[in-house]
């Protein structure tokens, strides 16, 4: 069966560290990837996507993420955090001969402390 | 500006009464869905349109209808609401295929009593 898992339901980060936000999926077939991000109170807008070519997509906001077929994951990754990125992370994925439904995974809540 | 809109924004209801939450898209998007969001669940498809007249079911629409009788609109219609259809919901519109984006509404919350 087609699935999206993020394996973190909650990151906790200090402000200018670091953060991974992870996300595997499972398929036989192609995928198209994409990461959304959902501040409070607002509707999901659109991060980064993977079609093809490089593996490794930026995204706005300094967000960028790297496509691992072997690993079938799709890991989302900042270098230096802020508190404005406090908000909950999608990630969802297209298979290839479907009709075009996104897949979305259960969502990762990023909650940057100061 | 472009942008989807769904009203109301904010609902209380009675089990029962029937509602209908409205969307509109301006960006002539062919392809047009409806998510609910309920914590640790994340984002459930309810239904989907691909064009004008063209619908299908997505993961849970059990308790739901809709309509697509213009490329615009897709409203999302409950007969007779239960409380376990309290939730978060969103509609979402895109040009279609399989690589576009979707541009999601600014979700509409409803409380079913």
């Amino acid at each position: 069966a087609q699935s999206v898992t993020q394996l973190d339901s909650q990151v906790p980060v200090f402000e200018e560290a670091p953060v991974e936000l992870r996300c595997n999926y499972s398929s036989s077939v192609s995928v198209y990837l994409f990461w959304y991000v959902q501040y409070p109170n607002q509707g999901l807008q659109l991060l980064l996507k993977y079609l093809s070519g490089s593996t490794l997509v930026k995204g706005i906001n300094g967000f960028e993420a790297e496509f691992n077929k072997s690993q079938t994951s799709f890991h989302l990754r900042k270098p230096s955090v802020h508190i404005s990125d406090t908000a909950e992370y999608f990630c969802a994925v297209r298979f290839r001969g479907s009709q075009g439904n996104l897949i979305f995974g259960k969502g990762t809540k990023l909650s940057v402390k100061p | 500006e472009a942008q989807v809109t769904q009203n109301p924004r904010y609902l209380i209801t009675v089990t029962g009464k029937k509602l209908t939450v409205t969307c509109s898209q301006n960006m002539n998007h062919e392809y047009m869905s409806w998510y609910r969001q309920d914590p640790g669940l994340g984002l459930r498809q309810i239904y989907y349109s691909m064009n004008v007249e063209v619908t299908d079911k997505g993961d849970v629409p059990e308790g739901y209808k809709v309509s697509r009788k213009e490329k615009r609109n897709f409203p999302l219609i409950l007969e007779s609401p239960s409380p376990n259809q309290t939730s978060l919901y969103f509609c979402a519109s895109s040009f279609g295929g399989i690589t576009g984006e979707l541009f999601f509404g600014e979700g509409s919350r409803l409380t079913v009593l």
